[in-house]
């Protein structure tokens, strides 16, 4: 089946700091990736959906500034957490899909923000 | 606004029993229904979905329900193992390949 590799799984790192997690469908290509963030005990939330080869849409109140995503090849797509703060803190995960309905999630990654 | 809910945060089941989830959604656009199990720090792991052109779907000891007109699904856990204890999200899509729109999820304990 189709396969999302997600990297990495977990990171801490120092508050003003970016930090990039990278998401890569192994066996297939994704045309497009979303992103999403869950808090503890919390549902995802959409953060943004990308499409290869063209700028992300954010969903509100995500600030596409903080949270760059890139989506430069049909496998491959960043989401680069800038100027990170403690309230970033959280566990992102990327999912992608192929257009046909199908939908692989990463394993997700763990970031600590302090 | 929430569009999908999970009002159960919770649900504890004993072995062998059934396990009934339940899920509430109210974009009558939606045309897509999927069910997915999620470990503590793991991305969730696809079960079951369902079209909206279809009120049923069966997939070994998972079968969802889906009930257009109450704009309402659950999924069945028959017979429920202590395997199956995690949290369980439905996520409803329009067009499948867009974004899925998650509920809240359900912690299902399943007991020996």
């Amino acid at each position: 089946g189709a396969v999302v590799s997600q990297h990495p799984s977990r990171v801490i790192c120092k508050s003003g700091t970016s930090v990039k997690i990278e998401c890569r469908s192994l066996d297939f290509q994704a045309t497009t990736m979303f992103w999403y963030r869950q808090f503890p005990k919390q549902s995802l939330m959409l953060m943004a959906t990308s499409n290869e080869g063209s700028k992300a849409t954010y969903e509100q109140g995500v600030e596409k500034d903080k949270f760059l995503i890139n989506h430069a090849s049909l496998t491959l797509s960043t989401l680069t957490v800038t100027s990170a703060h403690p309230e970033d803190s959280s566990f992102y995960i990327c999912s992608a899909t192929t257009g046909f309905g199908g939908y692989t999630f990463g394993s997700g990654t763990r970031l600590t923000v302090v | 606004d929430q569009q999908v809910k999970q009002n159960s945060p919770s649900l504890s089941v004993q072995e062998g029993r059934i396990s009934i989830l339940n899920c509430d959604y109210t974009n009558s656009m939606f045309d897509y229904f999927l069910w997915y199990k999620k470990y503590p720090a793991e991305g969730p792991t696809f079960l079951i979905s369902i079209s909206s052109i279809k009120d049923k779907n069966e997939d070994g000891r998972f079968t969802v329900f889906l009930n257009k007109s109450a704009k309402h699904l659950s999924l069945h856990i028959v017979p429920s193992q202590p395997g199956d204890s995690a949290v369980y999200f439905c996520a409803a899509g329009r067009n499948a390949g867009n974004m899925l729109t998650f509920g809240g999820g359900t912690r299902l304990m399943v007991k020996p």
